[in-house]
Parts: structure tokens; sequence; C-alpha cells
């Protein structure tokens, strides 16, 4: 079984939909989580990150942590045809302070916004 | 906005030929990584670098090396490209936890 699990998609919605995208993952040391967006042929580039359970916003987007379930969200309000991309969580543990950190990627969900 | 770099963007080179991808970050941070990525597929770490004269392999073994002599500079090197080296190579820099990356070595190896 992976650490993390995504679906890979695709997921086509229409534009100004909600979009929900989700991790579950079983590794109870993951301390932070991450949201990247990927562009076809281009590097991930961050989109939120956050340590606690709850829900943290930012503009159309809102990252959402549950420790207890493992689970990991991100949603995105409004969606625009630009948000198609692939989405990849990422959860990072510590090994040791100041030391290596070990980050953990989701295999990633394509999303596709359709005008 | 991350501040790191990778040339070539796309390199397209024979079989047996030895071949150095670049990255460099000016952002002073200490920890660099290596990532192997096939179109639609994750990413696998492949090397890791805590600091200056630090390196580590990753996840995913890979026939690559690396060298860290320079804070920002953290290049990767095949010694004889294969056709099975061909993917994007992904460059990632880290501060305090968060990673960014660069653009990507799209790499062909015919």
């Amino acid at each position: 079984q992976k650490e993390v699990e995504q679906d890979p998609g695709p997921l086509s919605v229409p534009e100004g939909a909600i979009v929900s995208l989700n991790c579950t993952y079983s590794n109870s040391a993951f301390q932070y989580f991450m949201w990247y967006r990927q562009y076809s042929r281009k590097g991930p580039e961050l989109l939120m990150y956050t340590y606690s359970s709850g829900n943290k916003e930012d503009g159309r987007f809102t990252a959402q942590v549950d420790k207890s379930s493992k689970y990991i969200s991100l949603f995105i309000r409004d969606s625009q045809p630009s948000d198609s991309a692939t989405y990849l969580c990422a959860l990072g543990e510590k090994r040791y302070s100041g030391g290596y950190q070990k980050v953990t990627f989701g295999t990633g969900t394509k999303l596709q916004v359709i005008p | 906005e991350a501040d790191i770099y990778q040339t070539p963007r796309y390199l397209v080179i024979g079989t047996g030929k030895k071949i150095t991808l670049e990255c460099s970050q000016t952002m002073g941070h200490d920890k660099m990584y290596w990532y192997q990525q096939d179109p639609g597929m994750e990413l696998h770490l492949i090397h890791y670098s805590y600091g200056v004269n630090s390196t580590e392999k990753g996840d995913l073994s890979s026939e690559s090396t690396v060298s860290r002599i320079r804070t920002e500079h953290f290049p990767l090197t095949l010694e004889s490209a294969r056709p099975s080296h061909t993917s994007q190579y992904l460059c990632a820099s880290a501060g305090i936890e968060t990673q960014y990356f660069g653009p990507g070595t799209r790499l062909l190896v015919l």
C-alpha cells in the first residue's frame, strides 16, 4: 500500500464549479501538508501548505486537513479554465530537527475545467 | 516566487554521451533535490542534499550522480546516456520545509 493515495482522475468540470481534490495517507509521521499545481511540461508550483487540522483559505483555494482520518483536501471555488492542470498533494515528515525532511508526493489528479 | 533555474530546458542526445543537467537556486536553501517524472506519472526522488558536500541517493535507483560543491548549485550527471534515461528531471530546493521546483529539463536519449 502506498503511503499517499490520490485519485489520478481525469476530473472534468464546467467553469464556475466547485472542485474537490483529495488525498489519503497512512503514515502518522506526516506533519505538514502541501498542494502543488503542475501545468503540462512545467515544474510543480506550490499552492498552499499547512501544519494543522482544519481549513486554510487563500483566495479561491481552501486546503483542509483531517489528521484523525488521515485525509486532506483542496477545494477550488469558481473554477476557471486556467485552473486546468495536475494537482499534487505532498506530505512532509521531519526525520530529525533541522535535517532531512522527507516529502511524499501523491500521483496527482488531472483537472480539466471546461469553458 | 521561487528563484530556481534549470538548464537546459530540453535536450536531445545520442546514446553513450555524457550529460550534465544544471540546477541553481538563489534563495540560499540548504536542501536540494532531484526528481524524475515520466509524462503523467508521479515524481520519484533520485537524489537529495542537506548542504555543501552532502549528497544521498533517493527512493528511486538512478545511474546518475550529483555533486554539491556550492550551496546554490546542484548538478546532475549521466556518464553514459541511454534511451531508458529519457524522462523529465525536476530540481527542487527547500528552506525550512516547503519545496520549490525549477521548470524541469526534458531529456530525450536516442
